[in-house]
């Protein structure tokens, strides 16, 4: 099976832009999870979404925001981006809605200027 | 609110030597998973302790759940330089639709040949 995708790779953009980035789980797995990395604050947990809908969210404020399609694809969207949005953008997904194993993929690299 | 704690931050070793990260939790789990992340890269899911007690190893590496099933270690005997990495340890917060999983932030392993 193919692994987990996530588009773009690398990303920069300036301070009150908006962006969106895009996931595509495992074949079968209907769990997406979101999480933000940065060094030092390990990852953060974004929002979780199961079956087109948001099941979880972190402490994130409103403009960090995200969407599920019906073939489980995922895109998250920041909007009025700040300089400390710059981070690495992990999804993962799993088979089902509870956490069993997470697989991630490689990660979005935003940065904010 | 639950917190997942590991220790230590950061650990260098020599090549051969032994390496031990630990995880505690402010409550009890249901389950506890360790992750490794390589640096550049995304974290892979390693393993999964679920009953009191339990003890699983993969060739160098030793995974424990505690008794109360509060804390966790992974302990790796004579590293190499493929040990290379921020392990990390997860556990499960809330219940139903409301379960996400917590994460520690890592333990960043460092070897010198």
């Amino acid at each position: 099976k193919a692994g987990v995708t996530q588009t773009p790779r690398y990303l920069i953009k300036t301070r009150g832009q908006q962006v969106t980035l895009s996931c595509s789980p495992i074949s079968g797995h209907r769990s997406v999870s979101w999480y933000q990395q940065t060094p030092g604050q390990g990852l953060q947990f974004l929002f979780e979404y199961f079956s087109e809908t948001q099941r979880n969210k972190g402490n994130f404020p409103g403009r960090f925001s995200g969407r599920q399609f019906s073939n489980s694809r995922s895109e998250m969207n920041v909007s009025t981006l700040e300089l400390g949005d710059s981070a690495l953008y992990l999804c993962a997904s799993s088979l089902v809605g509870d956490p069993y194993e997470q697989y991630f993929g490689p990660g979005t690299r935003l940065t904010v200027t | 609110g639950q917190q997942v704690m590991q220790i230590p931050q950061y650990q260098h070793v020599q090549e051969g030597e032994d390496f031990t990260t630990y995880c505690n939790s402010s409550t009890t789990l249901s389950n506890i998973q360790w992750y490794k992340q390589r640096p550049g890269g995304h974290p892979v899911f390693l393993i999964q302790l679920v009953k009191s007690g339990e003890v699983k190893k993969q060739k160098r590496l030793t995974f424990q759940f505690g008794e109360a099933k509060k804390n966790s270690s992974l302990h790796i005997t004579a590293t190499q330089t493929t040990d290379v990495g921020t392990y990390f340890c997860a556990g499960p917060k809330g219940a139903g639709n409301n379960r996400k999983l917590i994460w520690g932030l890592g333990t960043s392993l460092a070897v010198n040949p």
